[in-house]
């Protein structure tokens, strides 16, 4: 069945370090992908989606291209915040407009 | 703020009890999915809707129910709560028909069973 798998935390960097958190998916056709992200005590907000292989999905400062060939989402920042410490999920909706989530990510971010 | 509105935000009861959480949808959403999250487990999909009619089912246990209302709103009904019942439960929203929507999602409902 479809899935998502991500790279495993928590993840502590010092402020300004550049940050990449894994995700790989399984899934048939062609799914939409989505990086989700939860601050403390709050509900999941969108964080950038792609809809189709090679498209790069970008906000504030994050950034996540779909490769189809490696069946990847990877998130990647140049330069962390503090503000940026969080739980980050890679998530993807199939066809049938299910969607799959992946475990999270906790990021702390230190100054 | 997403636009969905979940009631109530914390919710502390005891083993056995039955409890309804509630969930409004963004205005014009018809599918809504309800979601678990738990410190163990991550966040699991428990159940969708689409304009009032169960689309999907994921872990969601016997002792589970939910249900979508005609105006759009729905409740996910928890009875014979057990402590490992104790989770954060999420509700989101999806504009119906798009491929390329993306889920809304609410702050969640905090049960504690005590």
């Amino acid at each position: 069945g479809d899935s998502v798998t991500q790279m495993e935390g928590p993840v502590t960097l010092s402020e300004e370090a550049c940050l990449t958190i894994n995700c790989t998916y399984t899934a048939t056709g062609y799914p939409s992908l989505f990086w989700y992200v939860q601050y403390p005590g709050e509900g999941l907000q969108l964080l950038l989606k792609a809809t189709k292989a090679d498209d790069k999905g970008s906000n504030k400062g994050f950034e996540a291209t779909y490769r189809k060939e490696t069946t990847s989402f990877h998130l990647e920042k140049g330069s962390v915040q503090v503000s940026d410490s969080a739980v980050y999920f890679c998530a993807l909706m199939n066809t049938g407009n299910q969607f799959y989530f992946g475990t999270g990510t906790s990021l702390t971010v230190i100054p | 703020d997403s636009g969905v509105t979940q009631t109530p935000k914390h919710l502390i009861t005891a083993t056995g009890q039955r409890v309804t959480l509630r969930c409004s949808p963004r205005s014009g959403d018809l599918s809504v999915y309800w979601y678990q999250q738990s410190l163990d487990q991550g966040l699991q999909f428990l159940i969708q809707y689409y304009n009032g009619e169960e689309r999907a089912k994921g872990n969601i246990l016997e002792r589970f129910s939910a249900q979508q209302f005609p105006d759009l709103h729905s409740e996910l009904n928890l009875s014979s709560l057990e402590l490992g019942d104790s989770a954060l439960y999420f509700c989101a929203s999806k504009s119906g028909g798009s491929h390329t929507g993306e889920l809304f999602f609410g702050e969640g409902s905090r049960l504690t069973v005590l």
